[in-house]
């Protein structure tokens, strides 16, 4: 079983739609949470660190379920420019300094 | 608009050279990251320096070499690659070494090796 598993996708939704990622993580002491999107050919740049009550920022809402090991992503109103990869990175445990990254799941924004 | 630099932006090589990749943050952060990109795949953690010392080498050949000459630069030395190296080389930089502090990328350098 992979550590940090994401729906590849793609998934293809039309600008306005609402759509949603999940992200399971195996290692329940896990601590720290993130969503990174990352454009072709970008380096991967931070969307939003994911706390345990849940955050919001704009159209983006992420949220945590520790009981069932896994992180979510929420976008509302896509825009065609929210078309990108969307990495689910853990930190397993707080002590350490390295993230766990997850494949990541494309998603393509049609006019 | 990031703030964490890299150079060269694309760098082609020979199996015989040796180059280097240079990286270069201005946000005061004391840790700083090697990662190494395929295409379709996510980061892979290859160096970690915490206050300019290498805390964590996740098995790299030794054709790469690290180096942190102070808390904003850091080098990584390339020397006898193999086809199989090229790839978009990621530095990253955080606040502390800790998981839980975020991490900023910088645009990479995509390396071919011929």
């Amino acid at each position: 079983r992979k550590e940090v598993e994401q729906d590849p996708g793609p998934f293809n939704v039309p600008e306005g739609a609402t759509v949603a990622f999940n992200c399971t993580y195996s290692n329940s002491a896990s601590q720290s949470f993130f969503w990174y999107r990352q454009d072709c050919r970008k380096e991967p740049k931070l969307l939003m660190s994911v706390y345990s009550s849940g955050n919001e920022d704009g159209r983006f809402t992420a949220q945590l379920n520790r009981a069932s090991q896994y992180i979510s992503l929420l976008i509302r109103d896509s825009k065609l420019s929210d078309s990108a990869t969307y990495l689910c990175v853990v930190n397993m445990d707080n002590a350490g300094n390295m993230l766990t990254f997850g494949g990541g799941t494309r998603l393509m924004v049609k006019p | 608009d990031t703030e964490v630099t890299q150079t060269p932006k694309h760098l082609v090589m020979g199996m015989t050279n040796k180059k280097s990749l240079k990286c270069e943050q201005h946000m005061g952060h004391r840790a700083m990251y090697w990662y190494k990109q395929k295409a379709k795949k996510p980061p892979e953690l290859m160096f970690v320096y915490s206050y300019e010392k290498l805390s964590i080498n996740e098995s790299v050949p030794s054709r790469f070499s690290p180096e942190c000459p102070n808390s904003s630069l850091l080098n990584l030395h390339l020397h006898a690659l193999q086809p199989e190296d090229s790839a978009l080389y990621l530095c990253a930089s955080s606040q502390e070494s800790r998981g839980d502090y975020e991490q900023y990328f910088g645009p990479g350098t995509r390396l071919t090796v011929t």
